[in-house]
């Protein structure tokens, strides 16, 4: 079965914290995501990445950064936690036309 | 920017009903990839269905089937027989350049026993 792991499903961390989003995938696929999912506003694109060290920005790069140092591991950095950053944080790997989600982080900064 | 549009945040329909949900979308190609994204209150995105912009034949998955224009930039999922199991939030959403997809605001569909 295809997996996508999110490192938490929830997360309560305080204002300035430098903050960690985890994400693997177990399908040896090039292409992963990060996305921000907020009422009325859907999944907005954070970043994606096509390869190892590769990365580009999405439409909300803003206060973000990632890493992926190895095919199966994309991470999230908040480098400065801000309460505007409280979301649901969705990662994605995709092969052929198809994406396949993470379960999901509820982050909450404080 | 926002390329695909869902201009119903919510719906509700009778179980074993039939009911439709709206998406549209901005695209200067001529071929890409559009599809519709279930998410259940578990959180977990399931693909429901996918079009691809080349194919005229509107996709079909058991209850499940789509209403594709492409030059009116239409997709509309419409759902047969709902069941309670069918209620939750549902994404349209659009390949973009190199496999970036791309999502609307999404629908809550609600299902009445």
């Amino acid at each position: 079965d295809v997996k996508v792991t999110q490192s938490s499903r929830y997360l309560v961390k305080r204002t300035g914290e430098k903050v960690f989003l985890e994400c693997v995938q177990d399908m040896d696929h090039e292409n992963m995501f990060w996305y921000r999912q907020d009422p009325g506003l859907g999944l907005r694109l954070i970043y994606f990445s096509y390869d190892v060290k590769m990365k580009e920005k999405g439409d909300i790069p803003e206060g973000y950064s990632v890493s992926r140092e190895k095919k199966e591991r994309f991470s999230l950095i908040l480098e400065s936690a801000s309460t505007n950053q409280t979301s649901m944080y969705l990662c994605a790997s995709s092969l052929q036309y198809e994406a396949f989600f993470g379960q999901g982080t509820r982050l909450t900064v404080v | 920017a926002q390329t695909v549009t869902q201009s119903q945040p919510e719906m509700s329909v009778q179980e074993a009903e039939t009911v439709t949900l709206s998406c549209t979308y901005d695209t200067s190609e001529s071929d890409y990839y559009l599809f519709w994204y279930k998410q259940p209150p578990s959180r977990q995105m399931i693909l429901v269905i996918r079009q691809e912009a080349y194919k005229q034949q509107n996709a079909t998955e058991n209850r499940f089937s789509v209403n594709f224009q492409k030059a009116a930039k239409s997709f509309s999922l419409k759902i047969s027989d709902s069941q309670l199991g069918d209620a939750a939030m549902y994404f349209c959403a659009r390949i973009q350049g190199a496999q970036k997809l791309v999502f609307g605001q999404g629908t809550r569909l609600t299902i009445n026993p």
